[in-house]
């Protein structure tokens, strides 16, 4: 079956530790993000992909990074730098060429700062 | 700013009667709106998509409604369930700077549906 894979489910970290969250898709889309989600608020975006190669900051970058290399993969970094970290993070893909398409989410993975 | 707003409490039915959920937008023109579904510690499923050049839209037990003039979408449930119980967001596309089409989320409304 096609869809969005997120791992780990779990994360904890310690302060000043960087971490990276996997996201795979299996999906043949071009474009992927990632969003973050905390209680009582929206998703923001944090980055997002079009295309294999680039990538552009979404709505809260600072203190994240991430990297495409491959069409299938999207990994995020969470760096030190990021001053709140701890919070639910969703990774998403849309099929190519709809600008009105749905977003098909992975299940989230869950970063806890110790 | 542009804000999305979705009522921040919980809304509490019996099953069997007609879930409203709001989605309420100000500083915004959006080309389309979409709903979606998140159970707890899960990610979002897309249930629905409206276009501005639409008024209402519907799919089984659901349907959305789209009034750009009100600037507000409503998304029922008919006939609702105990397993319709859940957060629906909705996510709003159109032409923020950039021409990027990425929809902004609102936070959510819990709906809970009683036997």
């Amino acid at each position: 079956d096609g869809g969005i894979t997120q791992s780990p489910k779990y994360l904890f970290r310690k302060e000043g530790q960087n971490v990276t969250l996997s996201c795979e898709q299996n999906l043949n889309h071009d474009a992927m993000y990632w969003y973050r989600q905390d209680p009582g608020q929206g998703l923001r975006l944090i980055y997002y992909s079009q295309i294999v190669n680039d990538f552009q900051k979404g709505d809260i970058a600072e203190g994240y990074s991430v990297s495409r290399e491959k069409k299938e993969s999207f990994p995020l970094t969470v760096t030190s730098a990021q001053k709140n970290p701890t919070a639910f993070y969703l990774c998403a893909s849309r099929i190519p060429g709809k600008r009105d398409g749905e977003l098909f989410f992975g299940e989230g993975s869950r970063l806890t700062v110790l | 700013s542009q804000k999305i707003e979705q009522n921040s409490e919980a809304l509490n039915i019996q099953e069997g009667k007609t879930a409203t959920l709001t989605c309420n937008y100000t500083n915004y023109s959006p080309a389309y709106l979409q709903w979606y579904r998140q159970d707890p510690g899960r990610g979002p499923v897309f249930l629905l998509l409206i276009r501005e050049n639409e008024k209402e839209k519907r799919k089984e037990r659901l349907k959305v409604t789209f009034d750009t003039t009100l600037k507000q979408s409503l998304f029922h449930i008919t006939a609702s369930q105990p397993a319709d119980s859940a957060t629906y967001l909705c996510a709003l596309g159109g032409f923020p700077s950039g021409g990027s089409y990425i929809p902004t989320f609102g936070r959510g409304t819990s709906l809970i549906v009683h036997p």
